[in-house]
């Protein structure tokens, strides 16, 4: 069984300010992990995903993230949030075979000037 | 190239109607995978079929069916529709190369049962 547990539903931050989204996850399997972002009213769009290479994966937007197999977590991260970066990120969790996603339940990201 | 369209993008149906959803998936990806989000239960896996076959499934009741054309596009059935039902229903596809290959979605389907 795998699950993944966004541990905050909302994060605010100043524009300019760095940017922490955090996620754990639970998965019997060397898994795959993603992140994905959502604008509203909009589809799902790709950031970023960490597949047994490299620990530090870096992804669009500035966005990246590092996998720690120890602490069992995927945290994603930004230098400097920029207003565009208002939306719901979702973190992803797949078994090594399959194509079947587990999502965690969002974390709303608000960005202020 | 063009990404996963999904047709329509908004629906309004009736309790006890039926109601039928397509995905045409980026050109070249086989495997196509249906998705249900709501503001209770979040993004929950409904099935996946690659290839004209269903090959994961989650866990939803039997009036969630979906099938897979030669060409790759895919639809999804609900019948006998439930306020419940009522959700954003998105597409994804994917290339299936390597171990792992991330999923495409489209921009969904809002449906409303009233």
């Amino acid at each position: 069984a795998q699950s993944v547990t966004q541990l905050d539903s909302h994060v605010s931050v100043s524009e300019g300010t760095p940017v922490l989204l955090r996620c754990n996850y639970s998965s019997s399997y060397s898994p795959s992990l993603f992140w994905y972002v959502q604008h509203p009213n909009k589809g799902l769009q790709l950031l970023l995903k960490y597949t047994s290479a490299a620990t530090l994966v870096k992804g669009i937007n500035g966005f990246e993230a590092e996998f720690k197999k120890s602490e069992t977590s995927f945290h994603l991260t930004k230098p400097s949030a920029h207003m565009s970066d208002a939306a719901e990120y979702f973190c992803v969790v797949k078994p090594g075979g399959g194509n079947k996603l587990t999502f965690g339940t969002g974390t709303q990201l608000k960005v202020e000037l | 190239k063009a990404g996963v369209t999904q047709t329509p993008r908004y629906l309004i149906k009736t309790r006890g109607q039926q109601v039928t959803l397509s995905c045409s998936p980026i050109s070249g990806h086989r495997s196509v995978s249906w998705y249900q989000q709501t503001p209770g239960q979040g993004l929950q896996f409904l099935f996946e079929y690659f290839s004209e076959t269903q090959r994961n499934k989650g866990n939803f009741p039997g009036r969630f069916s979906g099938r897979q054309f030669s060409n790759s596009r895919s639809e999804m059935n609900v019948s006998t529709l439930e306020l419940g039902d009522s959700a954003l229903y998105l597409c994804a596809s994917s290339l299936e190369v390597g171990v792992s290959y991330e999923q495409y979605f489209g921009p969904g389907t809002r449906l409303t049962v009233t």
